[in-house]
């Protein structure tokens, strides 16, 4: 079966500080890896996909990347964090074959930035 | 474009009531839809979801949902509702025509009441 790991599961960091939340996959091969942020307990905000090694897609400008060094590690990082990046971050994964494919959410890290 | 809207932010149900969480799309092609459950502080759990085929489809924990195409609708529905039924719920689209992420809605925070 597969499975989705994060980590860390909580953070507190300074602003300006640097970041890096990591998101591996196991039992499956060449899944598509998303990155959510979530503010507040509501709505998910896509920030990064992608759908291969060293393929990344980004959907909100921001001072936050993304990188896939391996085909089921993804990683999220900043230089410099603002207090705006607090929030709760989720990584996906889902298998790349047909639309009709379910994500399937990890554990989640709770960033706080102060 | 892809859209999903969750009309209600809140939904409030007595225990052993039937439970409704609504949930309206747009898409350009033939869509695929997703129902997540979200409890707090952990990832968002897969529940169901319509892919083709009949129009009631039935899922984890006694949950099922309703596609209708006419109405561009896709409502949660239990028959009858638990206290551990509270939670936060996502309704997800993917645009047939390819593989994306899920575009989610806001989500509707529903409580189930003693």
């Amino acid at each position: 079966s597969q499975t989705i790991h994060q980590w860390p599961a909580t953070l507190v960091q300074p602003v300006g500080s640097p970041l890096s939340l990591e998101c591996t996959v196991e039992g499956t091969s060449n899944p598509n890896l998303y990155w959510y942020r979530q503010a507040a307990g509501r709505g998910l905000q896509l920030l990064f996909y992608s759908v291969g090694i060293g393929q990344i897609s980004s959907e909100v400008p921001q001072n936050l990347s993304a990188s896939r060094p391996q085909d089921r590690q993804f990683i999220l990082s900043s230089k410099k964090l603002l207090l705006s990046d607090s929030g709760f971050y989720l990584c996906a994964w889902s298998r790349s074959t047909s639309g009709g494919n379910e994500q399937f959410f990890g554990p989640g890290t709770r960033l706080t930035v102060l | 474009a892809q859209s999903v809207a969750q009309p209600e932010d809140q939904v409030n149900v007595a225990e052993g009531n039937p439970l409704t969480v609504k949930c309206t799309y747009s898409v350009s092609g033939n869509p695929y839809l997703f129902w997540y459950v979200q409890y707090p502080n952990r990832g968002l759990q897969f529940l169901l979801k319509y892919i083709t085929g009949d129009n009631l489809v039935k899922g984890s924990y006694g949950f099922e949902a309703e596609f209708n195409k006419s109405q561009t609708s896709f409502h949660l529905k239990k028959p009858s509702a638990l206290v551990s039924d509270s939670a936060l719920y996502f309704c997800a689209v993917r645009d047939g025509l390819g593989n994306t992420p899920l575009v989610f809605g806001k989500g509707t925070r529903l409580s189930v009441i003693a």
